[in-house]
């Protein structure tokens, strides 16, 4: 069975300083893997994905992902913090299939992002 | 947020009633997929639909009902038999031709049981 761990709830960073989020995963076979933000009271917003390819992944607002295999990991950084990315932030993995095909996506519990001036 | 809307933005409910939550997409996207947010939890698989008159259960369907009449609304109706219903609904759809196909979601809505 395909899971996904978000080891902290909650993460703060001081703005300009780098910033990262972890997620660990387990999936049989090639894992696809997201990760979304969601600000207070608002769906998910997607930020990036990983399919193959390229270990780092560039995505929207300056964010960006390294799929490590041997660790099995997918962890969120960005270079420099601002305060409007203060959020909630979710991995999600994607590897199995329903029956005709169709992809589950699987959502780790979230991290909180607090980015203080 | 844009392409899917869901209402209405709040809902409240009293005991025993059955309500009806609204998705409606115009990304003329196949699949639609209904979640259920707790604090501390991510999001919970209710119900999804691969294809205009067909859908599945997913993790978590007790107590939950949906149709797939057209394409682009995918409305779920929390009933009297959901024990716990007070929570945050989300609706999401994609093209669903791919477990590589990125899932879209719509502004959610909070249903608070009185």
């Amino acid at each position: 069975a395909q899971s996904v761990a978000q080891p902290e709830d909650q993460v703060n960073v001081a703005e300009g300083n780098p910033l990262t989020v972890k997620c660990t995963y387990s999936v049989s076979g090639n894992p696809y893997l997201f990760w979304y933000v969601q600000y207070p009271n608002r769906g998910l917003q997607f930020l990036l994905k990983y399919i193959t390819g390229d270990n780092l992944v560039k995505g929207s607002y300056g964010f960006e992902a390294e799929f490590n295999k041997s660790q099995t990991s997918f962890h969120l950084k960005k270079p420099s913090a601002l305060v409007s990315d203060s959020a909630l932030y979710f991995c999600a993995v994607s590897g199995e299939t329903f029956s005709g095909g169709y992809n589950k996506l699987i959502f780790g519990a979230g991290t909180r992002l607090a980015v203080h001036p | 947020d844009g392409g899917i809307t869901q209402s209405p933005k709040y809902l409240f409910r009293k005991e025993g009633q059955n309500v009806t939550l609204s998705c409606e997409q115009n990304l003329n996207h196949d699949a639609m997929y209904w979640y259920r947010q707790d604090p501390g939890q991510g999001l919970r698989l209710i119900y999804y639909s691969q294809i205009v008159n067909d859908f599945q259960k997913g993790d978590i369907a007790e107590g939950y009902s949906v149709s797939r009449e057209k394409k682009e609304s995918f409305p779920l109706t929390v009933t009297s038999a959901q024990k716990n219903p007070t929570a945050f609904y989300l609706c999401a759809s994609n093209t669903g031709q791919f477990s590589t196909d990125t899932q879209y979601f719509g502004p959610g809505t909070r249903l608070t049981v009185l």
